[in-house]
């Protein structure tokens, strides 16, 4: 089975912390995905990476970065910590399939549910 | 991007067949429809997906329109652990290697009673 796995699944900081949220996936696949969850706004992507070392913008990167140095991880940063930052978030990974490209199904952690005070 | 429209909520009584609908009038050509659900305190997993033709696995059943502009997501006998918020997504193709992006809305909920 994939497992996803995320570092905390409760988190409290304050305001102005710098915060990493840890993802790890041991399933070999090439992408990578954060979203935020949030009541009323469903999922929203904040970054992706299809490799090591590579990412892109989703539809929400302001006030979060991304890492990717090995394959099986991808960290959230969140450079200053502010209230509105306070959601659900959500990892996910899937493969790159050739044959079926663009249907790969993404595997999702249990999420990490942060408060900033 | 092209968007869905799912009730909000649904009720069903326990082992009892469920149907649930996803209007995507504006839907492209090469759109693929997902499906994925959501159970309480959990990240979303994948449930099915299609393009033109209905489809089965061993989750549930996917019905698509034949203009493709709605589909709907079966169940074919809820149970307990069928309560969850399911989202019916159109996929996004991403430019860019060969990462995609799930568009996810608001979901309908599912209550299921015993």
């Amino acid at each position: 089975d994939v497992k996803v796995t995320q570092s905390s699944r409760y988190l409290v900081k304050r305001t102005g912390e710098k915060v990493f949220l840890e993802c790890v996936q041991d399933m070999d696949h090439e992408n990578m995905f954060w979203y935020r969850q949030d009541p009323g706004l469903g999922l929203r992507l904040i970054y992706f990476s299809y490799d090591v070392k590579m990412k892109e913008k989703g539809d929400i990167p302001e006030g979060y970065s991304v890492s990717r140095e090995k394959k099986e991880r991808f960290s959230l940063i969140l450079e200053s910590a502010s209230t509105n930052q306070t959601s659900m978030y959500l990892c996910a990974s899937s493969f790159t399939g050739v044959r079926d490209r663009g249907l790969e199904t993404q595997y999702f952690g249990p999420g990490t549910r942060l408060l900033v005070l | 991007d092209a968007k869905t429209t799912q009730p909000n909520s649904m009720e069903s009584n326990e082992e009892e067949p469920v149907h649930l609908p996803c209007n995507h009038s504006t839907i492209s050509g090469t759109d693929y429809i997902h499906w994925y659900r959501q159970l309480p305190s959990q990240g979303p997993e994948y449930v099915i997906h299609g393009l033109t033709s209905n489809v089965n696995n061993r989750m549930a059943s996917l019905a698509i329109a034949e203009d493709r502009k709605s589909s709907t997501l079966i169940l074919h006998r809820a149970t307990l652990r069928d309560a969850a918020v399911y989202y019916c997504i159109l996929r996004d193709v991403v430019q860019f290697g060969s990462s995609y992006k799930l568009i996810f809305g608001s979901g309908t909920r599912l209550l299921v009673r015993p």
